[in-house]
């Protein structure tokens, strides 16, 4: 049981190129989760996911896109990457339910030059 | 007024301390508390998860709630150098069918041998 895992785990980009997230869970969890992380802004939701085939909107969309297709697969796009796409990237996952426990993957290092 | 305020620290102490840490919220709706752990460089995992009001305790840590003052902490007895992290609290928003949380910012707390 791996839980949530993320590749890759450090990328250096330079500004407009694109690239792929890819977020993975093997426990059956309905909802996925996509966030940065940014010293003193906290944790902040990209965009998510209820279901296979759906994505929703979170706080900082902008800049990104993401897919669904497969239950366990939750991927995040960035089609023209900027400097301020610099961050750490994680990906949760969770079953629907009041608490909604979130687990989280490791974390991707992205650096946009 | 943010939803979640945190106080990021960073808070130092020596081991065998008690830490308080401490997170206040502003919507009285909210019941479901969480308080998520998070080492460096990895992601965030969850540490414990309290309902409505009053205390929770597992082993060396307790969540308190005072719903009356919107205010959560999270007691660390007899801390060890281990319990070097930043914490996070956290608070489902409920809102519908997602169960997106509220992440306060963090409090990085450093436990000195």
């Amino acid at each position: 049981n791996a839980g949530v895992t993320q590749t890759p785990k450090f990328r250096v980009l330079k500004t407009g190129q694109s690239m792929t997230l890819l977020c993975a869970q093997d426990m059956n969890h309905e909802y996925m989760y996509w966030y940065r992380q940014d010293p003193g802004m906290g944790l902040r939701l990209i965009h998510y996911s209820v279901g296979e085939g759906t994505t929703a909107k979170g706080e900082v969309p902008d800049g990104y896109n993401v897919s669904r297709l497969k239950k366990q697969n939750f991927l995040l796009g960035l089609e023209s990457a900027a400097p301020s796409q610099t961050s750490v990237y994680f990906c949760a996952s969770s079953f629907p339910g009041r608490g909604g426990e979130q687990f989280f993957g490791p974390g991707t290092r992205l650096t946009v030059l | 007024q943010k939803e979640v305020e945190q106080d990021p620290g960073p808070l130092s102490v020596p081991e065998g301390a008690i830490v308080s840490l401490n997170c206040t919220y502003s919507n009285s709706a909210f019941q479901y508390f969480m308080w998520y752990r998070q080492y460096s460089r990895k992601g965030p995992e969850l540490l414990m998860y309290t309902y409505s009001s009053g205390n929770k305790e597992d082993g060396r840590f307790t969540a308190q709630v005072d719903k009356s003052s919107k205010y959560i902490s999270l007691f660390i007895r007899d801390s060890q150098p281990s319990d070097s992290a930043t914490y996070l609290c956290a608070i489902p928003r409920n809102a519908g069918n997602n169960r997106k949380l509220i992440w306060g910012l963090g409090t990085s707390l450093a436990v000195n041998p």
